[in-house]
């Protein structure tokens, strides 16, 4: 069974440009939160999405944009990056959106801003 | 302002040893509390979750302790093995609210376990 796979697994941008990373859950799963994890530190939320709507956006600018399609997938957008962007980009998969807590991550894509 | 606090900020502990993490928090609203296991380069891997209406889990060679009064909870792994040296973060997260069910993690714990 496939686990919570994402793409790509890494990217180098320039800053002031844009980036767009992709996530697929787990099959069934309906839910998909994104996380930022800076280097020797824990994910920090950014995006929950449940059922393609917006569940819930933690504490990052509005440079920051997510969506959910129809299949469940979701893409995370970054505009007008900035050289603290960089970091590992995670996603997590959960069978809904609540009251199920268990959330799965996938690799991540490691995101260098130069 | 960090939710969920960690300690130590590393560890290490030679083959058999029962190393311990422990963490604290505030927000009495958080109800969900998982443990997440992390090697370079790959995402975190849910290692055991607990609820506050049990004061211990055990999972494996994996317990988790729990004391709702203090706020704190603690990760014990039993006869660890040199494959247990990884990065280890607990987080919390309140399950029965309207809106996102968000992680908060703690800073994590770096593990490594001597041969």
């Amino acid at each position: 069974d496939a686990g919570v796979t994402q793409s790509p697994t890494h990217l180098i941008k320039t800053r002031g440009q844009h980036v767009t990373l992709r996530c697929s859950p787990i099959s069934g799963h309906k839910s998909v939160s994104w996380y930022q994890q800076v280097l020797g530190q824990g994910p920090q939320f950014i995006f929950q999405y449940y059922e393609k709507e917006e569940r819930g956006r933690g504490n990052f600018p509005d440079r920051f944009s997510a969506r959910q399609f129809p299949n469940y997938s979701s893409e995370l957008n970054v505009n007008a990056l900035l050289l603290g962007d960089s970091a590992l980009y995670l996603c997590a998969s959960s069978l809904a959106g609540q009251p199920n807590y268990e959330q799965y991550f996938g690799p991540g894509t490691r995101l260098t801003v130069t | 302002q960090q939710q969920v606090k960690q300690s130590p900020q590393s560890l290490i502990v030679q083959k058999g040893g029962i190393p311990i993490i422990n963490c604290a928090y505030e927000n009495t609203a958080f109800d969900y509390f998982p443990w997440y296991q992390q090697f370079p380069g790959k995402g975190p891997a849910l290692l055991i979750a607990i609820r506050p209406d049990v004061s211990e889990k055990k999972e494996g060679r994996f317990t988790i302790s729990f004391n709702k009064s203090a706020k704190q909870f603690s990760l014990h792994i039993m006869d660890s093995q040199p494959g247990d040296s990884a990065t280890y973060f607990c987080a919390a997260t309140p399950i029965f609210q309207t809106g996102a069910n968000n992680l908060f993690f703690g800073t994590g714990t770096r593990l490594t376990v001597i041969p």
